[in-house]
């Protein structure tokens, strides 16, 4: 299994673009988790979908980020405008869902907004 | 609620000696347990889990853990450290009010003298 993908591993990009993150998760799981990881705040759950359906967004810091789950197979995290503080590493994790309830984590996007 | 506390945000451990970082958790059920490690500029890899079959888990690199219900820990151990154990190690536990959520601890970063 190729694991959960995430795509770009880099972003850099100016204060008041639009960033996309995008996540691939594993075959056949039904859950997904968008994260986010800083030194000051540590790990943070965003948003969280089941069968592609947003469950608890309370995690997303504003109405800035949006994340969509357009298929099974594909998620988005989106920033618009981006602002310097969302620098951070984003990951995105899938699992299965029941018992056991582990979840499986993407290599993570690295964003930097100068 | 969930929660899970690790002790000790940072701990040193000389190359060969025990390995011991301590997480403590609540649950109002019986908890699904699990360790990940992340090392350096990569995501999240699960290590270990509990999941009531056994108390003593074993999992990856050597380590294991123990699940003491009497005292609400999930602590992990290695017999003799390694220089590629040094990352970060994080506690987690399954929140039983939603569904697939993970609740994490705030991590122990692990460094190995040699």
């Amino acid at each position: 299994d190729a694991g959960v993908i995430q795509s770009p591993r880099h972003e850099v990009t100016e204060m008041g673009q639009e960033v996309t993150l995008r996540c691939k998760p594993i075959s056949g799981h039904n859950s997904l988790f968008w994260y986010r990881q800083t030194m000051m705040r540590g790990l943070e759950l965003l948003i969280y979908f089941n069968n592609n359906v947003p469950i608890d967004d309370s995690g997303m810091p504003e109405d800035r980020f949006s994340a969509k789950m357009p298929n099974a197979s594909f998620s988005t995290l989106k920033i618009q405008p981006s602002e310097p503080r969302d620098s951070a590493v984003y990951f995105c994790a899938s699992t299965a869902g029941g018992p056991p309830y582990e979840q499986y984590f993407g290599p993570g996007t690295r964003l930097t907004v100068t | 609620a969930q929660s899970v506390t690790q002790l000790g945000s940072h701990v040193s451990v000389s190359e060969g000696a025990l390995v011991l970082l301590r997480c403590n958790y609540s649950s109002s059920v019986p908890p699904y347990l699990f360790w990940y490690v992340q090392y350096p500029n990569q995501g999240l890899q699960l290590l270990l889990k509990y999941t009531s079959a056994a108390t003593l888990v074993k999992g990856i690199n050597g380590f294991e853990a123990e699940f003491k219900k009497s005292e609400t820990s999930f602590h992990l151990t290695k017999p003799s450290a390694h220089m590629s154990d040094a990352a970060e190690y994080f506690c987690a536990v399954r929140a039983n009010t939603a569904g697939n959520m993970l609740t994490f601890g705030g991590g122990t970063r692990l460094m190995v003298k040699p």
